[in-house]
């Protein structure tokens, strides 16, 4: 069955520190990767996504995320965090089996708060 | 450019009733996918449509149905709601049939309160 799995429900760093939001996730297949950020009354905007290649995805803002596919974790980072980074951050996850490749399973996301 | 545009942003239901909420895609966008957002979840997949038709359906009853019009836009109707129906429902557009890698573009939502 496919699954994503954010460990952590809330995240806090200090403002200028790095910041690291968990992911792993389960497929079938292999797996396309998402992230995305929602703001407060805001629809998910699009971070970055994984699809081959190149292990260090970069992203909008600044944000980078690392595939790891012994540990099936898709980590979101990023080098220096800034307060209007807080938000909620959801991982989502595509399987490229043909068919479960319409939906993407999302996990329940991590709270984001940069501390001034 | 506008974005994808979901009405209304706000409804109150109360159990039994019915209700429809619209998708306008982005422009340049021919599919549209729903996504139901409980309180302190994440999206979860209602359905998909492409070229008029539903294409891949999630763990949703029957209760839940929807439409796609010529022009791409789209329409969630709920019946018989229940009170677990209260949630933020997402539209989300992209182009082509979504699968593997597509991006989508999300609306703000519509939020519903069944009482």
């Amino acid at each position: 069955a496919q699954s994503v799995a954010q460990p952590e429900d809330q995240v806090n760093v200090a403002e200028g520190n790095p910041l690291t939001v968990k992911c792993t996730y389960s497929v079938s297949g292999n797996p396309y990767l998402f992230w995305y950020v929602q703001y407060p009354n805001r629809g998910l905007q699009f971070l970055l996504k994984y699809i081959t290649g190149d292990n260090l995805v970069k992203g909008s803002y600044g944000f980078e995320a690392e595939f790891n596919k012994s540990q099936t974790s898709f980590h979101l980072k990023k080098p220096s965090a800034l307060v209007s980074d807080s938000a909620l951050y959801f991982c989502a996850v595509r399987d490229n089996w043909a068919g479960n490749n319409r939906k993407l399973i999302w996990g329940l996301g991590t709270s984001l708060a940069v501390n001034p | 450019d506008a974005g994808v545009t979901q009405s209304p942003t706000h409804l109150i239901k109360t159990r039994g009733q019915q209700v429809t909420l619209r998708c306008s895609p982005k422009s340049g966008h021919d599919t549209v996918s729903w996504y139901q957002q409980a309180l302190g979840q994440g999206p979860q997949f209602i359905f998909q449509y492409y070229e008029e038709e539903e294409r891949q359906r999630g763990n949703f009853p029957d209760r839940f149905s929807g439409h796609q019009f010529p022009n791409y836009s789209s329409e969630l109707n709920v019946n018989a709601l229940l009170l677990g129906d209260s949630a933020l429902y997402l539209c989300a557009s992209s182009y082509g049939e979504v699968s593997g890698a597509n991006v989508l573009t999300f609306g703000a939502g519509s939020r519903l309160t069944v009482l």
